[in-house]
Order: C-alpha cells, then sequence, then structure tokens
C-alpha cells in the first residue's frame, strides 16, 4: 500500500526567505505525487501534482516542487515566502490501485 | 463554475445518535470521496465512490457508510456516534476514475459528538 510522510510537524520561516516543507512517500508502482493547503477552517485546495516528465513542477501562487525518486521525495519549495503563506500544507500519494493517501501535514508559518 | 458544496457545515450530536452528512460534487465530476480529519489522526481515507459504486474504502467500522446518487450526490452516515468520531469531514470530487486526477475539496462539515 502506498504511504507518504511530512518529517516535520512545524516549519518556521521569516518572510523573504526561501521555504521548503518536505515530504518523502513508498508506493509500489509509479507515484502520482500532491501537494494541498487548507487554511484555517476551510478544505483542502490544491497546489501542484508530479505525473510523469520534468522532475520540477511548478504550481499556483509560486509553489513548485522536486520529484527526487532515488530519495523517494516530492519537497515542496517556494523561493520567498509571505505571510499569507502561513498555513497547513499536505503531501498526497496515489498509484494505480489505491485511493488518495496523505501525510500527517506540516505548519508553515511565516514571520514578518 | 461552483465548487463542491458539503452540508451541513456544523453539527452536534449525543453519543448513540446519527448523523448523515450530503456532499454536491462540482457540476461534471463523477468521483466522491470522503476523509476524516483529526488533530490525532490528521486525513483518513474513508471511501470512493464513481458512478454510485464505490471503489475503494478505508480501514472505519462499519457505522461509517456511504452512497452516491445519479446525479453524482453522496452522503455519508455515521449509526451509533461515538465521542472520537468527532472531526472534520471532508467531499471531495475530481472528473472521473483518472488517478492523475486532482481532488477538489469542500469546506467540510464539523461533527461534534457530546
Amino acid at each position: 500500500a502506498q504511504s507518504v510522510a511530512q518529517p516535520e510537524d512545524q516549519v518556521n520561516v521569516a518572510e523573504g526567505n526561501p521555504l521548503t516543507v518536505k515530504c518523502t512517500y513508498s508506493v509500489s508502482g509509479n507515484p502520482y505525487l500532491f501537494w494541498y493547503v487548507q487554511y484555517p477552517n476551510r478544505g483542502l485546495q490544491f497546489l501542484l501534482k508530479y505525473i510523469t516528465g520534468d522532475n520540477l513542477v511548478k504550481g499556483s501562487y509560486g509553489f513548485e516542487a522536486e520529484f527526487n525518486k532515488s530519495q523517494t521525495s516530492f519537497h515542496l519549495k517556494k523561493p520567498s515566502a509571505l505571510v499569507s503563506d502561513s498555513a497547513l500544507y499536505f503531501c498526497a500519494v496515489r498509484d494505480a490501485d489505491n485511493d488518495m493517501r496523505f501525510g500527517a501535514g506540516t505548519r508553515l508559518t511565516v514571520k514578518p | 463554475k461552483a465548487g463542491v458544496t458539503q452540508t451541513p457545515r456544523y453539527l452536534i450530536k449525543t453519543r448513540g445518535q446519527q448523523v448523515t452528512l450530503s456532499c454536491s460534487p462540482i457540476s461534471g465530476h463523477r468521483s466522491v470521496s470522503w476523509y476524516q480529519q483529526t488533530p490525532g489522526q490528521g486525513l483518513q481515507f474513508l471511501f470512493e465512490y464513481f458512478s454510485e459504486t464505490q471503489r475503494n474504502k478505508g480501514n472505519f467500522p462499519g457505522r461509517f457508510s456511504g452512497r452516491q446518487f445519479s446525479n453524482s450526490r453522496s452522503e455519508m452516515n455515521v449509526s451509533t456516534l461515538e465521542l472520537g468520531d468527532s472531526a472534520l469531514y471532508l467531499c471531495a470530487s475530481s472528473l472521473g476514475t483518472a488517478i492523475t486526477g486532482e481532488l477538489f475539496f469542500g469546506e467540510g462539515s464539523r461533527l461534534t459528538v457530546l
């Protein structure tokens, strides 16, 4: 069965600095990887996904993620963080036979 | 285009009661998934429906059930409520069976069991 891990419960960065939110995965076949963001009292919003092709995927709000097959990772990145990026971020994985499974989430706090 | 609509947004029940939550997917979306979100367990997959058929089911007791109607709207039911069922229940829709498609989430139904 597929699984995903987000090793950090909390990430703190200063506004204007680059940010990274980490994600590693485990699947039996080709991975289909996703990042979602959740603002307080809201549902999840899709940010970006990796299906195939270029390992660097660009998504909404200036976010990007790098797929690394050898390290089974799919870290979320942004060159310059904004205070408004503060939210809960979820990594998710899906393989050919199963539903979408989510990591535990990482709370990102961007301080002015 | 309207998003995923979940009703009710908030509800309070007591132990032993049952509850039904409703989800209207984005127009044209035929797949609906349900998730339970709690602070301790994160997002846990409940079930997924496509064209009125359950495609996948998570590891939840039989008290949790769902169904999908011909118009793709979905309901989930929890019977004999327990305190631990207090959670945010999220519904998500997608276009079809493509596993590469992203999910579009509603804002959730927050259930409190007293």
